[in-house]
């Protein structure tokens, strides 16, 4: 069974400082897509990054960034300069290619953000 | 930015009753979903729909819940006879493109399903 694991149910920032959210997956396929979605308090998901598994190059978004080590099955997602905003439950997310839609969610990691 | 849209944002219900919740999809979008959230679990796929028919469900949706979009814009998820333990989250969320995008989906703000 295809499963994602986010090992760290809380985590804590100081405002400007950067922090790094873990995640890894089991998965044989080697056609996927991988995705870091935000919860905030108002409950609605919010895709803040996501990764190409063909692609060896990490993403990044603004102040987001992936570090995908696909050997490794491990794609965490560090945030620069976190703010107070970014405070939310974070969801790691896979997709597999011959999907039609079934995307697998790890357990969300609560992130704090101290002004 | 193109949202998608859920109502009711909290609905009760009673132990058996149907309940309908109901999403407006991105206008452009083909793909649509049924996601819930038991409180403090994870997200879990329910079911996928396009070209007026589910593409896959999840064990989860079983005959109890059905999915509907009975018009160009809504798309429709309905349980017959709910239990104690359908209260949840339920997202909905769509995608412009085939079901295994690499852009991700866009989801809405979820309607909070209690039942009593």
């Amino acid at each position: 069974a295809q499963t994602v694991t986010q090992s760290q149910p809380e985590m804590s920032v100081q405002e400007a400082e950067t922090v790094t959210l873990s995640c890894t997956y089991d998965t044989s396929e080697s056609d996927y897509y991988l995705f870091w979605y935000k919860q905030p308090p108002s409950r609605q998901m919010i895709l803040v990054i996501r990764q190409e598994a063909y692609k060896q190059q990490n993403a990044t978004e603004n102040r987001f960034s992936v570090n995908f080590q696909k050997a490794a099955k491990s794609f965490s997602l560090k945030i620069s300069d976190s703010q107070l905003g970014d405070a939310a439950m974070y969801f790691c997310a896979i997709l597999y290619g011959g999907s039609q839609g079934n995307l697998i969610f790890g357990k969300g990691t609560k992130l704090s953000v101290k002004p | 930015e193109p949202e998608v849209t859920q109502t009711p944002s909290h609905q009760v219900t009673q132990m058996g009753q149907e309940v309908i919740l109901r999403c407006v999809p991105i206008s452009n979008h083909l793909y649509f979903y049924w996601y819930r959230q038991i409180l403090g679990q994870k997200v879990e796929f329910l079911v996928s729909f396009y070209n007026n028919e589910i593409s896959e469900k999840s064990e989860i949706f079983d005959d109890q819940f059905s999915v509907e979009r009975p018009d160009g814009s809504n798309f429709t998820l309905k349980i017959r006879s709910t239990k104690l333990e359908d209260s949840a989250m339920y997202f909905c969320a769509s995608s412009e493109m085939t079901a295994s995008t690499r852009y991700g989906y866009t989801f809405g703000s979820g309607t909070r399903l209690t039942v009593v």
